[in-house]
């Protein structure tokens, strides 16, 4: 089993539209989660941090389940801007693993006029 | 340019031959990642070093690949014997330790094995 998990889409909505994806991951020990974007041929980078509480930055939402070990990102009134690939990160448990940082598959996401 | 830069950009080498990347971290960042992606797939973890020590390698990484950082400052990744399945982009990251999760990446090198 993967340590990390998404479904790969591609994801085609219309702009305005609200778009969900998903993530689990394999570690019940992990701590601190992740979700960063990639645009076609460029670098990854960061889009926000998944706290226990959820939380919100804009028109985007994360969420935690530890229970079910399962992360999302919401993403409300899509924007043609945000169509890039979104990558969930793990970060590792404890020790030398701690500062290791696992990223699943993505999921593509395609906005359209 | 204070960012993570990477050289070469591109490298295109024949079956078993060396290559060797090599990565300049943002100054103050005392983390340098490398990773591998190759098209439709997310970054897989090679590994990463804290100042000069290698902390953790990934268990998939075979005897091929070593990367070192001599000085605590830039890292080089060497791979002997390429393989075709070596084709990839290798991103190099760094990060401040302190740092909650981010991750700053260079635009990656990309090795093409004919």
């Amino acid at each position: 089993r993967k340590e990390v998990e998404q479904d790969p889409g591609p994801f085609n909505v219309p702009e305005g539209a609200t778009v969900a994806f998903n993530c689990t991951y394999s570690n019940s020990a992990s701590q601190s989660f992740f979700w960063y974007r990639q645009d076609c041929r460029k670098e990854p980078k960061l889009l926000m941090s998944v706290y226990s509480s959820g939380n919100e930055d804009g028109r985007f939402t994360a969420q935690l389940n530890r229970a079910s070990q399962y992360i999302s990102l919401l993403i409300r009134d899509s924007k043609l801007s945000d169509s890039a690939t979104y990558l969930c990160v793990v970060r590792g448990s404890g020790g030398t693993s701690y500062g290791k940082l696992t990223f699943g598959q993505g999921t593509i996401l395609t906005v359209h006029p | 340019d204070t960012g993570v830069s990477q050289d070469p950009r591109h490298k295109i080498t024949k079956r078993g031959q060396n290559v060797t990347f090599r990565c300049d971290p943002i100054s103050e960042h005392n983390r340098l990642y490398w990773y591998r992606q190759t098209l439709g797939q997310g970054p897989e973890f090679l590994t990463y070093f804290q100042n000069e020590a290698q902390l953790e390698k990934s268990r998939l990484l075979s005897d091929r690949f070593s990367a070192e950082r001599p000085k605590g400052s830039f890292s080089t990744l060497e791979i002997q014997r390429t393989e075709q399945g070596d084709s990839a982009m290798y991103l190099c990251a760094s990060s401040w330790q302190a740092n909650t999760g981010e991750l700053f990446f260079g635009e990656g090198s990309r090795l093409t094995v004919l």
